[in-house]
């Protein structure tokens, strides 16, 4: 299995602009999530979905942020506009419906974002 | 809101060297708790889980766990200067993984 893929890797951009992050989870996982990580504030759990469905989005940091989960494949994460607090480094990460063996979290390798 | 605590470190141990990273947590009832380890520029993964009281052992990595006093340890033994990374502590709650802001251990040959 290749992981769970994003893209883009790194993205430089200037305040105002949209940024959409896309992730590819590991194909049969049932939950996805997005985090956000900065030195400042450590990983933070943005949202989850179970099943293509949001469950708690209650770390979206505003309404500038949104996610999707059009199918079991794919999802977006979408920031519009863009400021340069938002920059830091975005995960997906993915895991099956089970916490019973490992529970683990398999995470991208993340996209880099900055804002100018 | 659950807190999950870590010392930033660095913590710096030589070689071949017992290393010891500590986490606390702030939700009495949580059950289950993870070390991640994350290599500068890459992503977290997993080293190894723990949800009962006592210790777990995987090869040079043992995980101590105690519920009462809501802390979680990881000890790396014959630290390995390739060990050197953050290492993140986590806390299953509902369905999701709360993090620590990481400890950075540095092992100098």
């Amino acid at each position: 299995d290749a992981g769970v893929i994003q893209s883009p890797r790194h993205e430089v951009t200037e305040m105002g602009q949209e940024v959409t992050l896309r992730c590819k989870p590991i194909s049969g996982h049932d939950y996805l999530f997005w985090y956000r990580q900065t030195m400042m504030r450590g990983l933070e759990l943005l949202i989850y979905f179970n099943n293509n469905v949001p469950i708690d989005d209650s770390g979206m940091p505003e309404d500038r942020f949104s996610a999707k989960m059009p199918n079991a494949s794919f999802s977006t994460l979408k920031i519009q506009p863009s400021e340069p607090r938002d920059s830091a480094v975005y995960f997906c990460a993915s895991r099956v419906d089970s916490w019973v063996n490992t529970g683990e979290l398999f995470f991208g390798e993340g996209s880099r974002l900055t804002v100018l | 809101q659950k807190e999950v605590e870590q010392n930033s470190g660095p913590l710096s141990v030589p070689e071949g060297a017992i290393a010891s990273l500590n986490c606390t947590y702030s939700d009495r009832g949580s059950q289950s708790f993870f070390w991640y380890r994350q290599y500068s520029g890459k992503s977290p993964e997993l080293i190894m889980f723990i949800y009962s009281n006592g210790d777990k052992e995987d090869g040079r990595f043992t995980a101590q766990l105690n519920k009462a006093s809501q802390y979680v340890s990881l000890l790396i033994r014959d630290s390995q200067p390739s060990d050197s990374a953050t290492y993140l502590c986590a806390v299953h709650e509902y369905s999701t993984l709360t993090f620590g802001k990481g400890t950075m251990l540095l092992v100098s040959p």
